[in-house]
């Protein structure tokens, strides 16, 4: 199975500050990656799929990049309600493995 | 308003058996992928199975042979029929829209499993 490891697992930071969250592939997945923000206590939601779409509805100062092995999930100026623990996921074949996760934290 | 609920979570022992259960309201179940995600208590998130709109289903080797997933379309509903449970399948289970490489759109709010004698 295809495994998918992120980079950093914590990360602390401060409100309008940019961060990039790393998610690295063992091996070549395309474009198959989506990126998820989850709260305490809540669902997961979908923020990017394709590597690089962002979903309806999600804020302008996330994006993503990259396509291979090696993706990047990107806050511009974070907001208060960022502080969330974020998660990639493959697509391209089962089983649809997510990354171990990046809980982001208030500096 | 789209929603999926999940119910059937609770507190069973070692080798016991427990169905979940995910009722959809505003999408139908039957025309669309459907898929259960878990995650243990602290941990990440973690795929458990996928029901295809045309029956085909698909599960992670840790649940393979004791799970079973499945629909009924006049109750507009999904199932996880859990057997021969374990510790560590101790988790929140959420019930999702499956959208194949768009990723997974539609997430319940999560039903707790604790496997515990």
């Amino acid at each position: 199975d295809i495994q998918l490891t992120q980079s950093p697992s914590f990360l602390s930071a401060s409100v309008g500050d940019r961060v990039t969250i790393t998610c690295r592939a063992s091996q070549g997945i395309s474009s198959y990656l989506a990126w998820y923000q989850q709260r305490p206590g809540k669902a997961p939601k979908l923020l990017i799929y394709a590597a690089s779409t962002l979903q309806s509805g999600v804020p302008s100062r996330f994006s993503g990049s990259g396509s291979g092995t090696e993706f990047t999930l990107t806050i511009s100026s974070l907001q208060p309600e960022d502080f969330a623990t974020y998660s990639c996921q493959l697509l391209n074949t089962y089983p649809y493995t997510f990354g171990q996760g990046t809980k982001l934290e208030i500096k | 308003e789209v929603q999926l609920v999940e119910t059937g979570g609770g507190l069973i022992q070692p080798g016991g058996s427990l169905r979940l259960s995910c009722a959809a309201s505003g999408i139908i179940v039957s025309r669309n992928y459907m898929s259960w995600v878990r995650q243990a208590p602290g941990k990440g998130l973690e795929w458990v199975s996928v029901i295809y709109s045309g029956g085909s289903t698909y599960y992670a080797d840790s649940v393979k042979g004791r799970f079973t997933i499945s629909r009924d379309n006049f109750k507009n509903t999904l199932y996880l029929q859990m057997n021969s449970l374990r510790a560590e399948d101790t988790a929140v289970y959420y019930c999702a829209r499956d959208i194949g490489d768009l990723g997974t759109d539609i997430w319940g709010q999560g039903t707790m499993v604790t496997v515990s004698s």
